[in-house]
């Protein structure tokens, strides 16, 4: 039982180009998170998703897009890499509709961007 | 401005010793969780608190909701190696459905 996946795990790419992070489920959990982790700002909210094809914004969205056609799957998009975005992104989804509800992280992707 | 303020930032000690951890705010939140997160892997769930003034326990780990529910504290009695890692609080603001961490406490534990 895999629960959440991430792909790559490790990611080294160049300023301007186009960057897709995988995230996949195993379980039919409704949300859908992205986060990025930096030194000194902790864990962020980018985008989420509450259901296949309903996508809203986090924190820190400029410079992302995302889509969920399928419940089991949010990936991550950078359209044009910056090496501000250098960062550890994790992918989490949520057991239930409610906010005390337990999140569930991914692995997490370490995406460099030079 | 942080929303959640964790202290302190980083904490190293010996085995066998207790220490507390303090996540302050001043919102008001819905519910406070607590994660513990391992190099190279995300954070997983410890503890969510909901009511002002609860306190739950789990094993060494003690967890306090503020009355007023705008802070949260996480107390470890006896730690041993095995609790290091970077522990984080999270939090529900009433209206919002998604979580706002802390920026996490980093624990390390010798022996």
């Amino acid at each position: 039982d895999a629960g959440i996946t991430q792909s790559p795990r490790y990611k080294i790419t160049e300023t301007g180009r186009q960057v897709t992070l995988m995230c996949h489920q195993t379980w039919s959990h409704s949300y859908m998170f992205w986060y990025r982790q930096d030194l000194g700002h902790g864990l962020r909210l980018i985008y989420y998703s509450a259901a296949a094809d309903i996508t809203d914004k986090g924190e820190v969205p400029d410079g992302y897009v995302v889509s969920r056609s399928k419940t089991e799957n949010f990936p991550l998009t950078l359209e044009s890499a910056t090496r501000s975005q250098t960062s550890v992104y994790f992918c989490a989804t949520r057991a239930g509709t409610g906010e005390t509800d337990t999140q569930y992280f991914g692995p997490g992707t370490r995406l460099t961007v030079l | 401005t942080q929303l959640l303020e964790q202290s302190p930032q980083f904490l190293s000690i010996q085995e066998g010793e207790n220490l507390t951890v303090y996540c302050n705010s001043s919102s008001v939140f819905s519910s406070l969780q607590w994660y513990r997160q391992e190099p190279g892997e995300g954070p997983v769930l410890l503890v969510t608190v909901v009511t002002g003034g609860e306190v739950k326990k789990l094993k060494r780990l003690t967890f306090q909701f503020g009355d007023a529910r705008k802070d949260s504290s996480l107390h470890i009695t006896a730690a041993q190696p095995g609790d290091t890692g970077l522990y984080l609080c999270a939090g529900v603001r009433s209206g919002y459905s998604t979580l706002t961490f802390g920026k996490g406490t980093m624990l390390l534990v010798s022996p």
